[in-house]
């Protein structure tokens, strides 16, 4: 079975730190994934996709096919990035688009 | 102001019950998704559709049913069959097949007393 893997519930750094937050997948040659992140009393909300190699708010994915991973990755956090971040790959199959995720990484950035 | 409504917000179920749970859009999207989110275990799919009068079983779709009546609306029902409801639940909806941004709704928590 397909699956999505976030090794890590809760990623804590400071305000200023590199951050990183891990996404692997069970399977390769993906030609789309996704982060989604959930802030605070907000709605679940698309952050990135790989295919538009866009960086926003200071984020930025890299598809690494060899080692089926999709970490997420920004060089400076800031406290305002504190929220919920989940990796989602799409499911394969069944001619539908629909979107596994991960378990999710909380992402704690203290001052 | 476009988007997904998801009501209620928190929805009370007695053992044995069964509850429908609404979630309407005026995005003009063709696919709809219901999720089922539990503490560290992310997002599972329970039923998703593409177009009307058409819905296919996710991952977890035992003890739920869902319909595709208007383009609009995708309501779920947690029938009694469903073992472990309580839960919080996230409809989504994107715009066309190849497209995977999702535009999420609030959610709808359901506990069962």
């Amino acid at each position: 079975a397909q699956r999505v893997t976030q090794p890590e519930k809760l990623l804590s750094v400071f305000k200023g730190a590199p951050v990183e937050l891990k996404c692997n997948y069970s399977y390769s040659g993906s030609p789309e994934l996704f982060w989604y992140v959930q802030y605070s009393r907000q709605r679940l909300q698309l952050l990135l996709r790989h295919i538009s190699r866009e960086s926003i708010k200071g984020f930025t994915a890299d598809l690494n096919k060899g080692e089926t991973s999709f970490h997420l990755k920004k060089p400076f956090a800031q406290e305002e990035d504190s929220a919920m971040y989940y990796c989602a790959p799409p499911s394969l199959g069944g001619g539908y688009n629909k979107l596994i995720f991960g378990a999710g990484t909380r992402l704690a950035v203290h001052p | 102001d476009g988007g997904i409504t998801q009501s209620p917000k928190y929805l009370f179920r007695k053992e044995g019950q069964n509850v429908t749970l609404s979630c309407e859009q005026n995005l003009n999207h063709d696919a709809m998704y219901w999720y089922r989110q539990d503490p560290g275990q992310g997002l599972r799919l329970i039923y998703y559709s593409q177009i009307v009068n058409d819905f296919q079983k996710g991952d977890i779709a035992e003890g739920y049913s869902v319909s595709r009546e208007k383009k609009e609306s995708f309501p779920l029902t947690v029938t009694s069959a469903q073992k472990n409801p309580t839960a919080f639940y996230l409809c989504a909806s994107n715009p066309q097949q190849g497209d995977y941004g999702y535009t999420f709704g609030s959610g709808t928590r359901l506990t069962v007393v």
